[in-house]
């Protein structure tokens, strides 16, 4: 079945420092990928996606590339920020909207805190 | 921005009793809602799909008797947790969609924080 796996956290860093979530993914056929971010006491919020293989997601100075070949869609970012603090999780869609109905499926998700 | 509200937030219950969470689309017509599921350090989990006016789809696993859902107007979905139990505690989290948006247009609300004692 369907299912994705990113990295444990927490994960602290200091500002300005260089950030990497992993994240990889079973899936039957072609799926689109998403990062979602949950800042405290807020719901989630699409931060990126990429719906074909070597597409390139990015916002916010976050990016993350679909790796066919790695079944991976790790997320970076140069430089983070205090208010980059949050919940990051990697998600799955294997379908149209249509087909199926808009089915995500969740990674565990990472907490990030980012220290002054 | 789509901004999608939950109430309430926290909620604690005596077992057997029955919980009702409410999930609004404050500022868009949504007229599909998901409610997913989260344990502590699990993935959120799709428990159902509903659609303004029509009965709510459910994953399988997932008791439609005792979650009940009720999507009666555009902006409004309710959960309701029958006879909860213990085992029923977790963080409920609903999503509402854009009438006519794929999967990216899903916004979520803060979640629900369900005790049962």
């Amino acid at each position: 079945g369907n299912s994705v796996t990113q990295m444990e956290g927490p994960v602290t860093l200091s500002e300005e420092a260089f950030l990497t979530i992993n994240c990889t993914y079973t899936a039957t056929g072609y799926p689109s990928l998403f990062w979602y971010v949950q800042y405290p006491g807020e719901g989630l919020q699409l931060l990126l996606k990429a719906t074909k293989a070597d597409d390139k997601g990015s916002n916010k100075g976050f990016e993350a590339t679909y790796r066919k070949e790695t079944t991976s869609f790790h997320l970076e970012k140069g430089s983070v920020q205090v208010s980059d603090s949050a919940v990051y999780f990697c998600a799955l869609s294997a379908g149209d909207y249509g087909g199926s109905q808009g089915n995500l499926i969740f990674g565990k998700g990472t907490k990030l805190s980012v220290k002054p | 921005g789509a901004v999608v509200s939950q109430h309430p937030s926290r909620v604690i219950c005596k077992s057997g009793t029955s919980v009702k969470i409410e999930c609004r689309s404050l500022d868009f017509q949504a007229t599909t809602m998901f409610w997913y599921r989260q344990f502590p350090k699990q993935s959120l989990m799709l428990m159902a799909t509903s659609n303004e006016g029509s009965k709510a789809t459910y994953e399988q696993g997932v008791e439609k008797d005792k979650f009940l859902i009720n999507h009666a107007s555009l902006t409004l979905s309710t959960l309701t947790v029958t006879s909860a139990h213990p085992e029923d505690s977790s963080f409920y989290i609903c999503s509402a969609s854009l009438a006519g948006g794929g999967t990216d247009t899903q916004y979520f609300g803060p979640g629900t924080r369900l005790t049962v004692l």
